[in-house]
């Protein structure tokens, strides 16, 4: 079974500033995607960036990039030029693509962020 | 593309009632997921269906529950003799399944749970 933790309950950061989000995970598999979703106060659980276990390069979408450390099993957000709207919890997700049981996510209890002005 | 729909928003509701919940997916989407996540938690998997079939359910999923996607389309959740301890947002969230893998998951808005 798949594990993944997120070690801070809350942050928080000013805005336009760098914050940078940790997220440690536990697999024995091999072919999986690691997923940050944004789930902002009463509102709807969006995905924020995806990287794929067998690419090297991390993946990047505009103001937010991961550091995907394989062999650590870690996976990282930073969030760049922070924005009052990137206010939200924010959750780590594992992901088996394929196989057996592919499909359904296994999700850290996430990092509560606030951006201040 | 309209989203991952889920009703009712809302759902209060007295211990020992049964409740439903409904699902839509996005359209052609084959794959269909419900998570239940309590406040301050992540979510949690309860279930999932490939089509019509239901796959897998996790030990969460009490006899008290249970899910249906008829014709592979829409998918309902029902809790029977519900209990304090089910108040909770319920999640459903949908995706493509090809035989290499599968992708990520698209939620929907959630239907909060209160059980008084």
């Amino acid at each position: 079974a798949q594990t993944v933790t997120q070690s801070q309950p809350e942050m928080s950061v000013q805005e336009a500033e760098t914050v940078t989000l940790s997220c440690t995970y536990d697999t024995s598999e091999s072919n999986y995607y690691l997923f940050w979703y944004k789930q902002p106060p009463s509102r709807q659980m969006i995905l924020v960036i995806r990287q794929e276990a067998y690419k090297q390069q991390n993946a990047t979408e505009n103001r937010f990039s991961v550091n995907f450390q394989k062999a650590a099993k870690s996976f990282s957000l930073k969030i760049s030029d922070s924005q009052l709207g990137d206010t939200a919890m924010y959750f780590c997700a594992f992901m088996k693509h394929g196989g057996t049981n592919a499909g359904k996510s296994t999700f850290g209890d996430g990092t509560t962020l606030t951006v201040k002005p | 593309d309209t989203g991952v729909s889920q009703n009712p928003r809302h759902k209060i509701t007295k211990r020992g009632q049964n409740v439903t919940f409904r699902c839509d997916p996005i359209s052609e989407h084959n794959r269909l997921y419900w998570y239940r996540q309590t406040l301050g938690q992540g979510p949690e998997f309860l279930t999932y269906f490939q089509n019509e079939a239901q796959l897998e359910k996790s030990r969460l999923l009490s006899d008290r529950f249970s899910a249906e996607r008829p014709k592979g389309s829409f998918s309902t959740l029902e809790i029977q003799r519900t209990e304090q301890g089910d108040s909770a947002m319920y999640l459903c969230a949908s995706s493509l399944w090809f035989t290499q893998g599968t992708y990520e998951q698209y939620f929907g808005p959630g239907t909060r749970l209160t059980v008084t």
